[in-house]
């Protein structure tokens, strides 16, 4: 078993919805928790992070961890075609150490 | 300019071929990392390197080696390609303090054959 499981979808939604991706994990270590976006043909970029539990929003983007169920969830409203992508979580157990990827969501939003 | 620039961006090789991807950085970070993506497995970490004289295997090494030949230059070698390399393969830098936050670079293509 994987460390970090992640639906890969692929999920198509259409313009406006508001998308749901998620990640669980095995290891209750884990402290920090990212989403990375990669767009087609380019290298991945931090997305958001949150320490430990709770929420964090930035504009359309909320994340969200649930250390005790061991489940962390991204969600995006008003998704825009520009959103398409492929988002992956990734933790670590500490701020300077590596990271452990999940698989990625491939996201289509359809105009 | 990229701050991470990888060269090069694709490259076919045959089985049995040494081939060496390199990785460069303008960012001034210590930490430097090589990935490989495959669909459907995401990126798994191969090698990673927290300063020059320091290297670490990743979750998997075998069939690579690394050389960090400066702060800002991290090169990953396959000895002998054989056809399960054929991937995406990403280099990413991060800052000491923060390294939650990692900066890749465009990624190279290889395909063995």
């Amino acid at each position: 078993q994987k460390e970090v499981e992640q639906d890969p979808g692929p999920l198509s939604v259409p313009e406006g919805a508001i998308v749901s991706l998620n990640c669980t994990y095995s290891n209750s270590a884990f402290q920090y928790f990212m989403w990375y976006r990669q767009y087609s043909r380019k290298g991945p970029e931090l997305l958001m992070y949150t320490y430990s539990s709770g929420n964090k929003e930035d504009g359309r983007f909320t994340a969200q961890v649930d250390k005790s169920s061991k489940y962390i969830s991204l969600f995006i409203r008003d998704s825009q075609p520009s959103d398409s992508a492929t988002y992956l979580c990734a933790m670590t157990y500490n701020q300077g150490g590596k990271l452990i990827f999940g698989q990625g969501t491939e996201l289509s939003v359809k105009p | 300019d990229a701050d991470v620039t990888q060269t090069p961006r694709n490259r076919i090789t045959k089985t049995g071929k040494r081939i060496m991807l390199e990785c460069s950085q303008t960012k001034g970070h210590d930490r430097m990392y090589w990935y490989r993506q495959d669909p459907g497995l995401g990126l798994r970490l191969i090698y990673y390197s927290f300063d020059v004289k320091d290297i670490n295997k990743g979750e998997i090494s075998d069939g690579y080696s690394v050389s960090r030949q400066a702060q800002a230059k991290f090169s990953l070698s396959l000895e002998s390609a054989i056809p399960n390399q054929t991937a995406l393969y990403f280099c990413a830098t991060s800052d000491r303090r923060d390294g939650y936050e990692q900066y890749f670079g465009p990624g190279t293509r290889l395909t063995v054959t």
